[in-house]
């Protein structure tokens, strides 16, 4: 089945202990990217990767770390995770940037 | 600035009934507008994607409209069902030589009540 996996899919940590949150995808898509959905902010784009070694900041990239080593994964990394970033995390991935995105399940962390 | 508004913000209709979600973007130079649709707490699936050429996609009851001179677009929702109950959310794809932009709307949350 073609999917966009993420995890975990729940997370409760502290501030300052570091985390990473993985995401994998079966489509041989190209482009991958990371946001995060806040109430009454909606989706905003942490960072992005159009191929494997490219990454790009995206509209809220600050405390966020991410690679892209192989074309299937791409992790969120967070050095030291802080209150401001607890939020719903969503991992994407299309063929290309123009094309829909496929998007995986979502990862609810808290940082407390 | 690039933007992308969404109206309204939120919308409550008996089942059965017909609704129209509005998209309003300022986007430069326009590539493609994408509705998603998202159910509470999972992620958002895509409805349809349209080109600057194209005026009217259907996907099932979901029929959205591309305005490309106005800026505008719509997604009209057919005979409601309690499962049309979610979040829809308007994307515009912005691309130049330096790359693709995704704009996202804050979306609308539609309930739809029996």
């Amino acid at each position: 089945e073609a999917q966009v996996t993420q995890n975990p899919r729940y997370l409760i940590t502290v501030t300052g202990k570091k985390l990473t949150v993985t995401c994998s995808q079966n489509m041989n898509h190209e482009y991958m990217s990371w946001y995060r959905q806040d109430p009454g902010l909606g989706l905003r784009q942490i960072y992005y990767s159009m191929n494997v070694e490219v990454t790009d900041k995206g509209d809220v990239p600050e405390g966020y770390k991410v690679s892209r080593k192989e074309k299937r994964n791409f992790p969120l990394i967070l050095e030291s995770p802080s209150p401001n970033q607890t939020s719903l995390y969503f991992c994407a991935s299309s063929p290309w940037a123009q094309n829909e995105q496929f998007f995986g399940p979502g990862t609810r962390l808290t940082v407390l | 600035k690039n933007q992308v508004e969404q109206s309204p913000q939120s919308l409550i209709i008996l089942e059965g009934k017909n609704c129209t979600l509005q998209c309003n973007y300022t986007v430069s130079p326009f590539s493609n507008l994408r509705w998603y649709k998202q159910d509470t707490g999972r992620g958002p699936v895509s409805l349809t994607i349209m080109t600057f050429s194209e005026n009217t996609k259907s996907n099932g009851r979901y029929t959205a409209t591309l305005d490309a001179d106005t800026k505008q677009s719509s997604l009209h929702i057919t005979a409601s069902q309690l499962s049309d109950s979610a979040s829809y959310i308007c994307v515009v794809s912005a691309a130049n030589q330096a790359g693709t932009a995704l704009i996202f709307g804050k979306g609308t949350t539609l309930s739809v009540s029996s």
